[in-house]
Formats: C-alpha cells, structure tokens, sequence
C-alpha cells in the first residue's frame, strides 16, 4: 500500500526549514527515508523503527509515529546540498519490502 | 564494501528484443530486491530474494519479466519482447535481513 507523502513540492531558501510528512493506512513496522537526486538512485537517510527513538544526523532528523501510522523528516537550516527528492519507504508489518511514496521534491536556493 | 553494482547502467532497445540486467549486491546481504522507477514516481516493488529463493513477486511482474539469483549471490531480470512501456530505470537493492535497504545506481531502459 503507497503511503501517502505531503506536500508534493518545497521552495526554501538556505538556511529555512522543512518538514515533509510520510502517512500509511497500513500498520507498520519501520520507516525509511531515502534522498534522491535527479538520474541518480535513491541514498539512505535513515530508519525509524517501530518503538525506537526519534533519528537524527546533521540538521536532517525524523519522527515515526507508530500509532498514527505516521512519519515526519524534518530539514533544518537547509543547504542547497539538501535539494533532491525525499521519498518515504514503509516497510507494513508482514510484508518483505518497502513501499514508496510518490516523493516530495525539495528546492533550496541560495 | 563496493556498495550495489548494476550492469548495464544504460540499455536502449526495439521493442521486441529481450534484454538482461546483473545486479550485484553488498557482499553480506542474504536479501535482493528489484525495483521499477519511472519519472516523477516513487520506486515500484518488482520482487525480493532471500539467497536464491524468489519469496515474492510484485503483480507487476508480467510473465514477460523473470528474476534469477541462481547462487544467492548476483541477480539477473530479464525482459522478454520488450514493450515501450517497459521504459524506466530497474533499481536493485539488498540488505542483510530487514535491516536498511541499499540501492545500487540504477539500469536505464529505453524502448524504442
């Protein structure tokens, strides 16, 4: 089941903040958050696993609410390395792989 | 730790034709997976090995695609009469159990 990401898209200018928000209808058991840029395969953020701890490395940092089935990656004082697009990966309690999200394509300009 | 390596990282070709794609994964990782992305969308869950056992296959594996892992180790896709609806880049994953899942470059396909 896709989960849902919001919003689609982000403008920021460097050194604003973001938050980009992961929601599934499903229970879950992890979630991952990959950055991708353009041509380029999706890299590994971070994983927030289910009763584990909030993330965080750098300014970049990530929420998972297990009981709302929700995940938020928050950006903070964004670089213009940080643009590129964020997809959630959840990983449903039972299932073998990760379902992605559509993505949220993150802007920062100078 | 060389990371996933695909080959080839670009394939153009007619519709119709079958082409192959290798992924090697991480060299400890038990799991493989197959992945579909095309523009604007997030990657499509193809299928997923465990050593050499193929335990799942997407819906969207027509009977067009197949995947081997023969010795648990590398993987191969094949597409047989490929259609242009096939075009997309095939992203191979793996991790060790459930734990983080890596993703190699990515093979392009064009079908003209």
């Amino acid at each position: 089941q896709q989960p849902v990401q919001s919003p689609q898209a982000v403008i920021l200018r460097e050194g604003e903040d973001a938050v980009i928000n992961c929601s599934s209808s499903k229970a879950l058991y992890s979630v991952h958050w990959y950055r991708q840029k353009h041509g380029e395969a999706p890299v590994f953020l971070m994983i927030l696993l289910k009763g584990g701890e909030q993330k965080g490395h750098d300014k970049i940092s990530a929420s998972f609410n297990e009981k709302k089935q929700q995940s938020s990656l928050y950006l903070t004082a964004s670089q213009l390395s940080y643009s590129g697009t964020y997809f959630c990966g959840t990983d449903e309690i039972g299932a073998n792989n990760l379902f992605f999200g559509t993505g949220t394509r993150l802007t920062v300009i100078p | 730790d060389t990371g996933v390596s695909q080959d080839p990282r670009h394939k153009i070709t007619k519709r119709g034709q079958n082409v192959t794609f290798r992924c090697d994964p991480i060299s400890e990782h038990n799991r493989l997976y197959w992945y579909r992305q095309t523009l604007g969308q997030g990657p499509e869950f193809l299928t997923y090995f465990q050593n050499e056992a193929q335990l799942e296959k997407s819906r969207l594996l027509s009977d067009r695609f197949s995947a081997e892992r023969p010795k648990g180790s590398f993987s191969t896709l094949e597409i047989q009469r490929t259609e242009q609806g096939d075009s997309a880049m095939y992203l191979c994953a793996s991790s060790l159990e459930a734990d983080t899942i890596y993703f190699g470059e990515g093979s392009w396909l064009t079908v003209v």
